[in-house]
């Protein structure tokens, strides 16, 4: 089954313990996106990867980091969170980032950062 | 960052009404998206517009791009009780890789 994989779906942790959060998609997409999405702001990219390697930073980077080691995996990395962090997180992915291709987002993580 | 307008931000109607609601930009797009997110879910790609003027249907839901590339539509005819979550629009600009998201309408269907 193609599909978005984001580990862990719930996570409650304390302001500056290093976390990661992993996103996997099995579909051989070439590009993937994290996201937050807070109440009446919607969804707003993080970071972005349009290839193995190739990572920008979307609307909010402050705070996070990523890599994108292989095709199947981009990894969300929180080094020292705090509690404006608290959010629910997206991955997702698409074939290309052109043209709108559609992206097929994970089930989302929710993050409590006391 | 750039964010889309969305309104309105949350709706409440009974089950069978028809549902509007729309998405305003400074900036033009070549691309609209109307996404829907089911509670505990992840957004799910309902419909794509690409070309200004272009109305496009999936089912119940129809979605418009707006001719000055600054706006786009989603209605829903005779709502039903899957049809609660929410719902968002995203635009692509061109020669952009990001896409930019709205902040959302919350439909809610009283019984």
């Amino acid at each position: 089954e193609a599909q978005v994989t984001q580990n862990p779906r719930y996570l409650i942790t304390v302001t500056g313990k290093k976390l990661t959060v992993t996103c996997s998609q099995n579909m051989n997409h070439e590009y993937m996106s994290w996201y937050r999405q807070d109440p009446g702001l919607g969804l707003r990219q993080i970071y972005y990867s349009m290839n193995v390697e190739v990572t920008d930073k979307g609307d909010v980077p402050e705070g996070y980091k990523v890599s994108r080691k292989e095709k199947r995996n981009f990894p969300l990395i929180l080094e020292s969170p705090s509690p404006n962090q608290t959010s629910l997180y997206f991955c997702a992915s698409s074939l290309g980032a052109g043209s709108g291709e559609t992206q097929y987002f994970g089930p989302g993580t929710r993050l409590l950062v006391l | 960052g750039q964010q889309l307008n969305q309104s309105p931000q949350s709706m409440f109607i009974q089950e069978g009404e028809d549902v509007s609601m729309n998405c305003t930009s400074s900036s033009i797009f070549n691309t609209w998206l109307w996404y829907k997110q089911d509670p505990g879910e992840g957004p799910v790609l309902l419909i794509a517009l690409y070309k200004a003027g272009e109305l496009t249907s999936n089912g119940r839901l129809t979605a418009q791009f707006g001719i000055t590339r600054k706006d786009s539509f989603l209605n829903i005819s005779a709502s039903i009780p899957s049809d609660v979550g929410i719902y968002f629009c995203a635009g692509l600009a061109f020669g952009n890789e990001k896409l930019t998201f709205g902040t959302g309408t919350r439909l809610t269907i009283i019984p």
